[in-house]
């Protein structure tokens, strides 16, 4: 079975331009999260998806990012434009449906705005 | 004060030492909760769930005290392959997993 995976594993961009992140979930597995990790600190949580539907979106930064889940099967994290401070490792995590299963997490997108 | 809370380390012991780990977490009305390990510039896995009674998983303990809100990860006999951060997450009630910070442990010959 794959796992979680991401793309791309690590994108540097200037400030103002717009960066789009991939994640494909276990097959099957409704619900999917994304997260980020900013240097030094704690995986911080952004928003859950089940299915095609936002279920949580209250760790959104600001309007700049942008989450979808078009079908219910891979989403996207768009920044645009990316700021300073948006730099950071962006993880994304599935599980099965309910809310007690593991969370399976992908590779990461490390994220460098410069 | 945050959701979660770890001691970020870092614990520096020999092969063979046993560690302790806590974790406390603020929401009273927190329901699951979980040790994961992170290896360097890699991807969170499960290491083990923990439950009110307590469970053990080889030489790894985990341990939930929900009077004083924390959970502790007890691992004897350290392995050089224990390096690592172990987060600490839990699941309040809003179901969103929320991590603390990690304590690194680096076990050395």
């Amino acid at each position: 079975e794959a796992g979680v995976t991401q793309f791309p594993s690590h994108s540097v961009i200037e400030k103002g331009q717009t960066v789009t992140l991939r994640c494909d979930p276990i097959s099957g597995h409704d619900n999917l999260y994304w997260y980020r990790r900013v240097m030094g600190k704690e995986i911080k949580f952004l928003l859950h998806f089940v299915k095609e539907s936002k279920q949580d979106e209250s760790g959104m930064p600001n309007n700049r990012f942008l989450a979808e889940r078009t079908g219910g099967t891979y989403s996207t994290l768009k920044v645009q434009p990316a700021e300073l401070e948006d730099s950071g490792v962006y993880f994304c995590a599935s599980s099965r449906a309910g809310d007690g299963g593991e969370l399976f997490f992908g590779e990461g997108s490390r994220l460098t705005v410069l | 004060r945050k959701e979660v809370e770890q001691d970020p380390g870092p614990f520096n012991v020999p092969e063979g030492a046993t560690v302790a780990f806590n974790c406390t977490y603020s929401n009273s009305a927190s329901q699951s909760f979980f040790w994961y390990r992170q290896d360097c510039r890699k991807e969170p896995k499960l290491l083990m769930s923990v439950y009110s009674s307590g469970n053990e998983d080889g030489r790894f303990t985990a341990q939930l005290n929900r009077a004083s809100q924390y959970i502790s990860l007890l691992i004897r006999d350290s392995k050089l392959s224990d390096s690592a951060t172990y987060l600490c997450v839990v699941k309040g009630g809003s179901y969103i997993p929320t991590f603390g910070r990690g304590t690194s442990l680096i076990v050395h010959p």
